[in-house]
């Protein structure tokens, strides 16, 4: 069985400052791991994926996370928050090497960004 | 490219009516599924359809959600005898499964309001 755990529902930080958002996974297979952003009213946005390559991934808008297997880790960061940052961050995981099973999410963590 | 679409985007039902709601992938994919998204609950699996296999409806929360898809295209969700307890967004995501980690892209959801 797979789950995850966000730590942190609602995490702030000021403009500039470093963003972490924490997620630890459980997983008796390989993962794959997901870090997916929320924007009030819209669809899920992928923000990265670790597929077993590379342990640090890069994504878009300049958030990477880290793949630590011994902490069964993905935590998110950003070295510099901006105000268009503010959304629901969600970590996810899934089976590795066996396409198509279904995301199993995390409950979630908001971020506020304050000037 | 045009990206996973849904709807309608808001419904409005009352208790003990039936409801559908559509999803259409992005062209191509292979893969279909869908998730619900409340606040008590986070982000649950449903459903996943995968070309002309079985689908795997392991996510149903009960006999009266029931889910098909057409000409492995377009899908529909249909929920039966809505109850209070229904009310909560409806994610559709896609992937084109290539033995790689088959990343899912979200549509935009359908919020279901059950009174």
């Amino acid at each position: 069985a797979q789950s995850v755990t966000q730590l942190g529902s609602h995490v702030s930080v000021s403009e500039g400052a470093l963003v972490l958002l924490r997620c630890n996974y459980s997983s008796s297979v390989p993962p794959y791991l997901f870090w997916y952003v929320q924007y009030p009213n819209q669809g899920l946005q992928l923000l990265l994926k670790y597929t077993s390559a590379a342990t640090l991934v890069k994504g878009i808008n300049g958030f990477e996370a880290e793949f630590k297997k011994s902490a069964t880790s993905f935590h998110l960061t950003k070295p510099s928050a901006h105000m268009s940052d503010a959304a629901e961050y969600f970590c996810a995981v899934t089976q590795a090497n066996q396409a198509g099973t279904a995301l199993i999410f995390g409950k979630g963590t908001t971020l506020s960004v304050s000037s | 490219g045009a990206g996973v679409s849904q709807s309608p985007s808001n419904k409005v039902t009352e208790k003990g009516k039936d409801v559908e709601l559509r999803c259409d992938p992005i062209s191509g994919h292979t893969a279909l599924y869908w998730y619900r998204q409340s606040l008590g609950q986070g982000l649950e699996f449903l459903i996943y359809f995968q070309g002309n296999s079985a689908p795997d409806k392991s996510g149903l929360p009960s006999d009266r959600f029931s889910a098909e898809r057409t000409g492995g295209s377009v899908s529909t969700l249909t929920i039966q005898r809505t109850q209070q307890e229904d009310s909560a967004v409806y994610l559709c995501a896609s992937s084109f499964l290539s033995g790689g980690a088959g990343e899912q892209y979200f549509g935009p959801g359908t919020r279901l309001t059950v009174t």
